[in-house]
């Protein structure tokens, strides 16, 4: 059964440094999404994409984030320069048409040494 | 008001018991909505994926929606203790809404 994979499961950063996150959707999806997930509290939606542009984006997505299809399968979310208060896990997620359901990746897990 | 409203529990029943979850919205302008499972430190997993008033079955599993009340439910029937994990409501608009997940426990 396709599934969406996330690489790395654990990423381990410093303060102010950058991180890119990998998402590689279901291979006949178009809509892509990135959320996260604040250990302890609800998932939050932060951004969509589709057609190469982002459709909606939360308020928590600022300028410190950004999100890129660089080749035909993988969808990235890069976060700029890192706070403490990005520590969270990060799931992606796709879906094959508006208003189907949508599939979540296993997450990437952000930490700070 | 928030958009969605689930009571995070935690909730605990004993092995083959009846579980009700639910959750309230107050955006008329979603039409679809989701069930995910979610355990812990994993990805939320889709469960039950409905669009219109009334029940859906899958199994152990029944969806249902009111969409005059703005109220859906899940119903998980001879619970399991496989079944222990979060349970997330998740409706749509424009973006996708999570409730803040149920935390269920089934106690063999």
């Amino acid at each position: 059964e396709p599934e969406v994979t996330q690489t790395p499961s654990h990423q381990v950063t410093q303060m102010g440094q950058e991180v890119i996150l990998r998402c590689v959707p279901i291979s006949n999806h178009l809509y892509f999404y990135w959320y996260r997930q604040i250990l302890g509290q609800k998932v939050e939606f932060l951004v969509s994409f589709y057609n190469n542009e982002i459709s909606e984006k939360s308020e928590i997505f600022d300028d410190q984030f950004s999100v890129e299809r660089p080749d035909g399968s993988n969808f990235t979310l890069k976060i700029r320069s890192t706070k403490l208060e990005d520590s969270a896990m990060y799931f992606c997620a796709s879906r094959r048409q508006p208003n189907y359901e949508q599939y979540f990746g296993p997450g990437t897990r952000l930490t700070f040494t | 008001q928030k958009e969605v409203e689930q009571d995070p529990g935690p909730l605990s029943v004993p092995e083959g018991a009846i579980v009700s979850l639910n959750c309230t919205y107050s955006n008329s302008a979603f039409q679809y909505f989701m069930w995910y499972r979610q355990y812990s430190r994993k990805g939320p997993e889709l469960l039950m994926y409905t669009y219109s008033s009334g029940n859906k079955e899958d199994g152990r599993f029944t969806a249902q929606v009111d969409k005059s009340s703005k109220y859906i439910s899940l119903f998980i029937r001879d619970s399991q203790p496989s079944d222990s994990a979060t349970y997330l409501c998740a409706m749509t608009g424009n973006q996708f809404y999570f409730g803040t997940g149920t935390s269920l426990t089934v106690i063999p």
